[in-house]
């Protein structure tokens, strides 16, 4: 199984703030990754597919890049709807795997 | 806009199968090159794919960790999804989660790409 490891698992920011989050991959993916959003009590939200591609409707503040077995996820000034908790997945091989999930907090 | 709605016992006894359906609006089950997942999130942790079948029914994947007691199907006539998972035990305490994901390539296996489509979630806890 392809282990995705995420860090930080937990990131106290600020409003404004450019913030990176990567996603680190045991072996090589290819650029099939997802970032997705998940808010309390809601269902996960997908942000960027495919390394970075920008899914219809979610802001330009997102971006993601990376290859092999490096990606991040970057959201480059916060605003106030944008703390929640950020799941990486892995569509390269069965079993699809998340990543563990990093808490965007606010300071 | 396709919808996707979970529905099914939120408590279930240990050693029993929980049994949930996924109804599909606004899009066709069988819309060509779509897989439908089941993915779920214990209380408190991360996500946790659980399988998935491609809309002709036919290739199906399970998560090898829960193979043996999975199984999820279509049902075109109500456009439905379905899971269900057997010998259950409090470890399978989660919000089940139902998704659409378009095909992203064939190798020996074909895989779904991301999923940008989800029902809202239900909780299903397992307790005697």
């Amino acid at each position: 199984d392809i282990q995705l490891t995420q860090s930080p698992s937990f990131l106290s920011t600020s409003v404004g703030d450019r913030v990176t989050i990567t996603c680190r991959a045991s072996q090589g993916i290819s650029s099939y990754l997802a970032w997705y959003q998940q808010k309390p009590g809601k269902a996960p939200k997908l942000l960027i597919y495919t390394t970075s591609t920008l899914q219809s409707g979610v802001p330009s503040r997102f971006s993601g890049s990376g290859s092999g077995t490096e990606f991040t996820l970057t959201i480059s000034s916060l605003q106030p709807e944008d703390f929640a908790t950020y799941y990486c997945q892995q569509f390269n091989s069965y079993p699809l795997t998340f990543g563990g999930g990093t808490k965007v907090e606010i300071k | 806009q396709v919808q996707l709605q979970e529905s099914g016992p939120g408590l279930v006894k240990p050693s029993q199968t929980l049994s949930l359906t996924c109804t599909v609006s606004g899009g066709s089950i069988s819309s060509d090159g779509y897989f439908w997942s089941w993915i779920r999130q214990l209380p408190g942790k991360g996500l946790e794919w659980i399988g998935n079948i491609y809309y002709t029914g036919y290739n199906y994947y399970p998560n090898p960790s829960l193979k043996s007691r999975v199984t999820i199907s279509l049902d075109t006539s109500k456009n439905q999804l379905s899971l269900k998972l057997s010998s259950v035990t409090a470890a399978d305490t989660a919000v089940y989660y139902c998704s659409r994901a378009p095909l992203a390539y064939c190798g020996g296996d074909c895989l779904p790409g991301a999923f940008g489509f989800w029902g809202q979630g239900t909780l299903v806890t397992v307790s005697s």
